[in-house]
């Protein structure tokens, strides 16, 4: 099956850091999700990117849909204490039977020092 | 607009005892999911379903059991609890059309001693 590769694993930063993870995937996706968890919650969609090179803002948010549509980046500008938790890429591939099911990284912690 | 619901939040359970993880949504989405979420691991499809009536395996359907009798409502069954269930469980839910995300419940944390 398909496998993503999410790094880094945990990030430890300063308050007004900027902050990049990223993911690649070892076959082809044709949307890439990035979502985060707080604490005791369910993951919540930050970024959606449903064109190969698309790059979407959502506030201090930036992600892009790599050109090889087997990888994806997340930039975090200004980091402030509230982006704290664990942030995982998915990717969705839309073929056929299966467009329905999502492929999610392992997550990435993010700590933020005030 | 409650979105994804989720209940209960918290279980424990003792092995070999049998529960419902109860999930419902009020956005009127086709598609419905459950995952199962451990430590450093991502979340694993476990079932899905595509609409009423209509449910299939995931990633990890073994010890678990669905059933789709109407569009808001996906429960999810353990059986014969065992310590390997011991995670926290997340509901999701989507439009039909392949380019609408999922939105997740807030998750029930189940353990099995």
């Amino acid at each position: 099956g398909q496998q993503l590769n999410q790094s880094p694993q945990s990030m430890f930063i300063q308050e007004g850091e900027d902050v990049s993870m990223n993911c690649t995937s070892s076959s082809i996706f044709n949307t890439w999700l990035w979502y985060k968890q707080d604490p005791g919650e369910g993951p919540v969609l930050l970024i959606a990117l449903y064109k190969a090179g698309e790059l979407t803002s959502n506030g201090r948010l930036t992600a892009q849909f790599g050109i090889t549509r087997k990888d994806s980046f997340l930039n975090i500008s200004a980091s402030i204490p509230s982006d704290v938790g664990i942030y995982f890429c998915a990717g969705q591939l839309n073929s056929g039977g299966s467009n329905y099911k999502l492929t999610f990284g392992k997550g990435t912690l993010l700590t933020v020092n005030p | 607009n409650a979105g994804v619901t989720q209940t209960p939040k918290f279980r424990i359970l003792k092995i070999g005892q049998s529960m419902t993880l109860q999930c419902t949504q009020d956005m009127n989405h086709n598609y419905m999911y459950w995952y199962r979420q451990d430590p450093g691991m991502g979340l694993k499809l476990i079932y899905y379903s595509v609409g009423a009536g209509i449910t299939d395996k995931g990633e990890v359907p073994n010890g678990y059991n669905v059933s789709r009798s109407t569009t808001e409502d996906f429960p999810l069954r353990l059986e014969l609890a065992a310590p390997s269930q011991t995670s926290v469980y997340f509901c999701a839910s989507s439009y039909r059309q392949s380019n609408q995300p999922q939105h997740f419940g807030d998750g029930t944390r189940l353990s099995i001693l």
